[in-house]
């Protein structure tokens, strides 16, 4: 069974433009999580999606936005980059109701 | 909201010894404590998690103990190996149907040949 995948793998964007990343869950997987890990700290949770629809959010502002398709991937979009928005970017999926999440191997953003 | 702290942030034991990672919550009505291992390069992988329901949980050299009453969690790595080496990382969850995980900072794990 394939697990979670994440791509691009690595991106580099400069101040002031715009990153999309991109998630597809494990097959039958309906949640989806996105999670910041800057180097040195802990995960930071970012979005979390479920059957399309946001359902919770942590401490980021507004220019740190997503979606999630009928096929239940994700897409995590990034306006305005800042050079401390560099991080490795990692997504999660679950089944629905289910406390375990499996995570991809992340997208590596780079701001120039 | 939920706070987890974890200790040590490095710790580097001989091959064949045992290591203990603590973590501490703050939210009472915490009730699901993973805890994942993430490889240089790679994404976090679970290995063990727990739920309140029970107070210690093993598979093989990996084991966890839950201690609800003083709000704290351990994960026990035996007879340890290089290929531990990693960083740790625990969490905990209220529900994550509508609260997301809650990580501790991480402690990296050298296991010495």
């Amino acid at each position: 069974e394939a697990g979670v995948t994440q791509s691009p793998t690595h991106l580099i964007k400069t101040r002031g433009q715009q990153a999309t990343l991109r998630c597809s869950p494990i097959s039958g997987h309906t949640s989806v999580y996105w999670y910041q890990q800057a180097l040195g700290l802990g995960l930071q949770f970012l979005l979390w999606y479920d059957e399309g629809e946001e359902r919770n959010r942590g401490n980021f502002p507004p220019r740190f936005s997503g979606r999630q398709f009928p096929n239940y991937s994700s897409e995590l979009n990034v306006n305005a980059l800042e050079l401390e928005d560099s991080a490795l970017y990692l997504c999660a999926s679950s089944l629905e109701a289910a406390w375990t999440q499996y995570f991809g191997p992340g997208t590596r953003l780079l701001v120039l | 909201g939920e706070n987890v702290e974890q200790h040590p942030s490095t710790l580097s034991v001989q091959e064949g010894d045992s290591a203990v990672i603590k973590c501490t919550y703050s939210d009472s009505a915490s009730n699901y404590f993973p805890w994942y291992k993430q490889e240089l390069g790679k994404g976090p992988q679970l290995i063990i998690d727990i739920r309140s329901n029970v107070g210690e949980k093993k598979d093989q050299r990996i084991a966890v103990t839950l201690n609800k009453t003083a709000k704290h969690f351990s994960l026990h790595i035996t007879e340890t190996q290089p290929e531990d080496s990693a960083v740790y990382f625990c969490a905990a969850s209220m529900n994550s149907g509508n609260t997301p995980l809650v990580f501790g900072k991480g402690t990296r794990l050298s296991v010495i040949a």
